[in-house]
């Protein structure tokens, strides 16, 4: 059983387009986290949320909006795609201030 | 939260120890010391955490100077599957702070 998955692993789209990306986690956490892996591989956090309430925002453009519809599942919303958007993006879950997360396998986002 | 200092790449002969060391002169009273792995270009997996003891569990052992200003990771009999970029963390666990923040880390090649 994967503990926590992500849909899809890969995604090739064009500029300007909006793309959506999915994660869930059956592990029962209550925290579940965006974290984006550029070319040069550098993991930085996006966002995190706890118990469907939004905690950690980084700075990130308005065109990412993420959406937690439960505590399980944390997806990602990409609107205007730009070229600059291409990376890896990583789901992750944790129980509330703790420091072990979970991982997903990461999506690919490729922007032409 | 404190910055870390790693080497950026190590190598080590398959079946001897592995002790990834890493520096955090910064570091205060009540931050963690995490160390995490990426394998190849999967998602990061926890491996081990502490505050100022030393720690052991089925992966590896962490070692924290009595000042804690610097950690070792230890793999005590590594394997080619442990080839991978170890990631060095040191994190305060408080409200609207629990976060991650991955440095460039050592990329450990396991040497058959």
């Amino acid at each position: 059983d994967t503990a926590v998955s992500q849909t899809p692993k890969y995604l090739v789209t064009q500029m300007g387009n909006d793309k959506s990306i999915k994660c869930e986690q059956n592990l029962g956490h209550d925290t579940m986290y965006w974290y984006k892996q550029d070319s040069k591989k550098f993991l930085k956090i996006m966002f995190s949320y706890n118990n469907k309430e939004l905690i950690i925002n980084e700075t990130v453009p308005n065109r990412f909006s993420p959406k937690s519809p439960d505590k399980a599942h944390l997806n990602l919303h990409i609107n205007s795609l730009e070229l600059g958007d291409s990376a890896v993006y990583f789901c992750a879950s944790s129980t509330y201030r703790a420091g072990e997360l979970f991982f997903g396998e990461g999506s690919r986002l490729t922007v032409l | 939260d404190a910055k870390t200092t790693q080497p950026p790449s190590m190598d080590c002969a398959e079946g001897r120890a592995a002790n990834l060391p890493c520096n955090h002169s910064t570091i205060s009273g009540n931050e963690y010391v995490y160390w995490y792995r990426q394998i190849h270009s999967q998602g990061p997996q926890y491996i081990i955490h502490g505050l100022k003891n030393n720690e052991t569990n089925e992966m590896a052992s962490l070692i924290i100077t009595e000042d804690r200003k610097s950690s070792t990771l230890i793999l005590p009999h590594a394997t080619l599957r442990d080839t991978a970029v170890y990631y060095c963390i040191v994190r305060v666990a408080e409200f609207g702070n629990e976060k991650l923040t991955f440095g460039t880390g050592t990329r450990l090649t396991i040497i058959p």
